[in-house]
């Protein structure tokens, strides 16, 4: 079965700092990843998502992720980090061969913006 | 574009009794809608995926005559909570999607039950 890590629980950065949240899967197969984020009390976001092609994905609010293959990984990088970017991250993968799109989710990070 | 809204986004109910979550696709049709429990601080859970016009998929575990799903529409889709206990007291978040193999899924901003 197929499995999403995410090894930070918690992450802090103080702002304009640059962040990288890591994401590693477990699959045969190149799945469908996507990065989420969460607001408190709020729904989920989608702030990108890789299919295939270009492994460096460009998202909303200025994050990017980059696909490795070798590695198993896709993680959420941006520059500068603002305040606002206070939230819950998850990442996600989607299997492409499974007959739908049920997607499993890793189990969040937490990230707090030092002012 | 993508919008998905759910209704009511709190609510408080005694034990013992029915609660409907309503989840709606205000720009496109979905043909699969997803629900999901998540506990305080923890990532989400898969219950259901409802097909429109099909009976709902449960994941292993949860409670069919429990939680009832409807797929009414290729825009709404409802989660009922039946008889309902504190424990069932969560966060309850939709999404929806426009095709079953590659679209993305858009979620719902969640529903919060508590359950007295």
């Amino acid at each position: 079965a197929q499995s999403v890590t995410q090894p930070d629980i918690h992450i802090t950065v103080s702002e304009g700092a640059s962040l990288e949240l890591r994401c590693n899967y477990s699959y045969g197969a190149t799945p469908y990843l996507f990065w989420y984020v969460q607001s408190p009390g709020q729904g989920l976001q989608l702030l990108l998502k890789y299919f295939s092609g270009d492994t460096l994905v460009q998202g909303i609010k200025g994050f990017e992720a980059e696909f490795k293959r070798s590695q198993s990984s896709f993680n959420l990088r941006k520059p500068s980090v603002h305040w606002s970017d206070a939230a819950e991250y998850f990442c996600a993968v989607h299997d492409p061969t499974g007959g739908g799109n049920k997607l499993t989710f890793g189990t969040g990070t937490q990230l707090k913006v030092e002012l | 574009g993508a919008v998905v809204s759910q209704h009511p986004s709190w609510v408080i109910c005694k034990s013992g009794t029915s609660v409907k979550i309503e989840c709606r696709s205000l720009d496109f049709q979905a043909t699969t809608m997803f629900w999901y429990r998540q506990f305080p601080k923890q990532s989400l859970m898969l219950m259901a995926t409802s097909n429109e016009g099909s009976k709902a998929t449960y994941e292993q575990g949860v409670e069919k005559d429990k939680f009832l799903i409807n797929h009414a529409s290729l825009t709404l889709s409802t989660l009922t909570v039946t008889s309902a206990h504190p424990e069932d007291s969560s966060f309850y978040i939709c999404s929806a999607s426009r095709d079953r193999v590659t679209d993305t899924q858009y979620f719902g901003p969640g529903t919060r039950l508590t359950v007295l």
